[in-house]
């Protein structure tokens, strides 16, 4: 299974933007990008997918580098309630269920 | 509204002890996961099933046992054999028939501790 590498903590300030990086430069072809993210003591919680180009929903913005070898979650106004530990994961595709390898994640912290 | 129930919330077992772990979702969602977390860590992968009757080991499958004989339902049993199974149990579930490309619905978890 292809792997990812994120910082293991980052900091923000509320109400300001927030990039979140991840490297995959094994990455296939037919690998799709998922962000979740987890609160504590909650289950993990589905933000956003993509696979080539960049996507956006309610919650957040995903930006897929070219290559596709990193991508960059981007909150656009951090609040309190976006702290939490933001995973990068790639989903294989193919006999394997879709089955999501979760790595160590970003613990994300936000200043009032 | 849909989504993935998991209980108990907490449970303490006996050393020596078997103890099920109950995941129910009204997703009708073809395939569902189980994962442990152990503190400060990221989640590993102990079973997961794609449809009814048919489940396969995750990385980490020493120790425990599932069913999956209905649709809404994936128990996991932590069985003695499990040498360290004090940890955080979470059940998800997905539609992996409709595309590769579907999110994941995690439960609410249960704490298993070993007194």
């Amino acid at each position: 299974d292809a792997k990812t590498t994120q910082p293991n903590s980052m900091e923000s300030n509320e109400e300001e933007p927030v990039h979140l990086p991840c490297n995959h430069s094994t990455i296939s072809g037919t690998d799709y990008i998922h962000w979740y993210r987890q609160l504590p003591s909650q289950g993990p919680e589905y933000v956003i997918h993509g696979l080539t180009s960049n996507v956006n929903n309610r919650m957040a913005s995903l930006a897929i580098a070219e290559d596709r070898k990193s991508s960059t979650l981007i909150l656009h106004r951090a609040t309190l309630r976006d702290a939490a530990v933001y995973y990068c994961i790639l989903r294989a595709v193919g006999n394997q269920g879709g089955k999501l390898i979760f790595g160590q994640g970003t613990e994300l912290s936000v200043k009032p | 509204d849909g989504g993935i129930t998991q209980s108990p919330k907490y449970l303490f077992r006996k050393e020596g002890q078997n103890v099920t772990l109950s995941c129910e979702q009204n997703l009708n969602h073809d395939a569902m996961y189980w994962y442990r977390q152990d503190p400060g860590q990221g989640l590993r992968l102990i079973y997961y099933s794609q449809i009814v009757n048919d489940f396969q080991k995750g990385d980490i499958a020493e120790g425990y046992s599932v069913s999956r004989e209905k649709k809404e339902s994936f128990p996991l049993t932590v069985t003695s054999a499990q040498k360290n199974p004090t940890a955080f149990y979470l059940c998800a579930s997905s539609n992996p028939g409709t595309g590769f490309n579907y999110g994941y619905t995690f439960g609410s978890g249960t704490r298993l501790t070993v007194v």
